[in-house]
């Protein structure tokens, strides 16, 4: 079945490390987003990529960091830069820039 | 900045129909989409409206009106499963979604 896929789906972390969040899609989607989404607010966009080895900062870049080596795969790394890290953190692909997005299930992230 | 204007919080009953109405503002446009959105869960895409008229898609339409900024989602025969969150998400000139924090339906029986 195509699709993508994120995992964990839970995860925890002490303040101060690094953590990279995996997102995989097998749907050939040109176009991978990160979001964030804080409890009763919309989606914020991370990063973006339209296609393997670029990519862009969304409008809370802050504190994060992403790559995209393969076309399927666009892991994200929450650093211990930024300030607010739990949050629920949904990865998202698209045939192209102007076509609907399909979501993986989402990370929830702690920070403790 | 991008406003989209939606209702809060929304209660129907199982069976029946309702209207969630979008608001947006329209000198930067591309598109709009809508999504469901479980409590806990990923949104789900439910349509895409880029001209003016009506999609339908079974139970579900979505209308756009793109002079009056407006749009709207229609749901028909509710069920409980329906309960959830919509989000109106239009698409601006650089094909970024913009995302609110959507309008909550509550299903009663």
């Amino acid at each position: 079945d195509g699709g993508i896929t994120q995992s964990p789906k839970y995860l925890f972390r002490k303040e101060g490390q690094n953590v990279t969040l995996s997102c995989e899609q097998n749907l050939n989607h040109d176009a991978m987003y990160w979001y964030r989404q804080d409890p009763g607010q919309g989606l914020r966009l991370i990063y973006y990529s339209q296609i393997v080895n670029d990519f862009q900062k969304g409008d809370i870049a802050e504190g994060y960091s992403v790559s995209r080596e393969k076309k399927e795969s666009f892991p994200l790394t929450v650093t211990s830069a930024q300030k607010n890290p739990t949050a629920f953190y949904l990865c998202a692909s698209s045939a192209t820039m102007n076509t609907e997005a399909f979501f993986g299930q989402g990370t929830r992230l702690t920070v403790v | 900045g991008q406003n989209i204007d939606q209702p809060t919080e929304m209660t129907a009953t199982e069976g029946a129909i309702v209207q969630i109405n979008c608001t947006y503002q329209t000198y930067v446009f591309n598109g709009l989409f809508w999504y469901q959105q479980h409590a806990g869960e990923a949104p789900t895409f439910l349509s895409y409206n880029v001209l003016d008229g009506l999609e339908e898609k079974g139970r579900f339409s979505s209308f756009l009106s793109r002079s009056k900024g407006y749009s709207y989602l229609l749901l028909k025969e509710l069920q409980m499963k329906d309960s959830a969150s919509y989000l109106c998400v239009p698409m601006d000139r650089n094909y970024q979604l913009i995302w609110g924090a959507g309008t909550k339906l509550i299903i009663k029986p």
